[in-house]
Parts: structure tokens; sequence; C-alpha cells
């Protein structure tokens, strides 16, 4: 079952600091990778979609980063701001197989 | 872009009652649309995937009895609340997307408290 992790859970930074968020998944086999800012009471923000074959995206300061062979994403925000206070999500599609039919043809 | 659009925001109601929260798609057509719920300072939970025309599919654990989903339109998905207890509290969210390779939108959520 993929199970996605993000470590750590808060995390506190002065103004101006680079930061780095991380998101681990245990199953590879996705589709793609989708980074959300949620504020307070509020629905999710897209931030950044990175598809299976990209390895990163950028929008701006931020930054984001996909190894999936290692089941690891970054989110890396540049010179943070007040205004980049909140909770940041990461998503993952994943491709989840069945265990398949085999199909015998007679002739 | 793609816009989910969500009603209401907040919802106070009478336990018993019912509600209902609406998902729609402003500039896109949805075949698919997802609910989730989310409690306080956890993660979303998916809860159903909505199909256009088709019955919606739950989660294990969620009552499809009290969580009814009526995707009538490839623009409109609704959540409605059947006999809402104290415990049904909690934010609802959908979500949409374009299609494949197009990533997820989410509406901006429904925060429902059931008094």
């Amino acid at each position: 079952k993929q199970e996605v992790t993000q470590i750590p859970a808060a995390l506190s930074v002065p103004e101006g600091e680079n930061l780095v968020l991380n998101c681990s998944f245990t199953d590879s086999a996705i589709y793609n990778l989708q980074w959300f800012r949620q504020d307070p009471g509020k629905g999710l923000t897209s931030l950044l979609l990175i598809q299976s074959s990209q390895r990163e995206q950028t929008s701006g300061r931020l930054n984001a980063s996909l190894d999936k062979s290692s089941g690891r994403s970054t989110l890396y925000i540049a010179a943070s701001q007040p205004g980049d206070s909140a909770t940041y999500l990461c998503a993952v599609i994943a491709l989840i197989f069945g265990k398949g039919t085999t199909l015998s043809v007679s002739s | 872009g793609a816009v989910v659009s969500q009603h209401p925001s907040w919802v106070i109601c009478k336990s018993g009652t019912s509600v209902k929260i609406e998902c729609r798609s402003l500039d896109f057509q949805a075949t698919t649309m997802f609910w989730y719920r989310q409690f306080p300072k956890q993660s979303l939970m998916l809860m159903a995937t909505s199909n256009e025309g088709s019955k919606a599919t739950y989660e294990q654990g969620v009552e499809k009895d009290k969580f009814l989903i009526n995707h009538a339109s490839l623009t409109l998905s609704t959540l409605t609340v059947t006999s809402a207890h104290p415990e049904d509290s909690s934010f609802y969210i959908c979500s949409a997307s374009l299609g494949t390779g197009y990533g997820y939108t989410f509406g901006s959520g429904t925060r429902l408290t059931v008094v």
C-alpha cells in the first residue's frame, strides 16, 4: 500500500531563509506528484505538478524535485516570506495495478 | 486553468438534519470528482470517488447511506450528509482533474458544524 510521509511535521524559519520540505513515498510506481499549499480553514492550492518523466518543476521561488527511484520529492522555497506560512502537502498520483488477467485463446 | 467551486464555505446545522455540499467544475468537464474529509491538524482522507452518471465508489469505512453522493452532470457533484451528528463535524473538500497529466484542483472546502 502506498504511503506518503512528510518530515518534519512543523518547521519554523526566519524570513529570508531558504528551506527544503521533504516528501517520501513507498511505491515508486507513481504517475505524477503534486505539491499543494493549504492555508488555515481553506482548501488546497496547487503549487507544482511533476510528471513521472520529469525530475523537477519550478515556479517563481519554488522548485520541486522528484526522484522516483528513491521515492522522494523535495520542495525548495527560496527567500522565504511571512506569506509563505501555510501547510504544504505533497500528493502522489499512483498507478495501481490489479493482478492481471491471463487470457488464453484456443484455436 | 481548472477551477473548482465548492459551496457553501461553512454551514451549521442541527443534529438529525441533512446538509448538501456542492462541488462544481467551472471551466471544464469532470467525469470524476473526489470527496475528502479533513480533521483538525490532519491530512485529507479520501471518502469517495464520484462518477458522472453512475454510483460513487466509497472508501472502506465510509458509510454510503450517510454520505450520499450524486454526480448528475459533468460539472456538478453533490455530497449530502444525512442525519448529521456532531461527530460528522469536519472540513469537507472536493477535487477534480482536467485529465491525465493535469494534476488535481481542489475546492475551497466546506466547514460543517453539527450542533
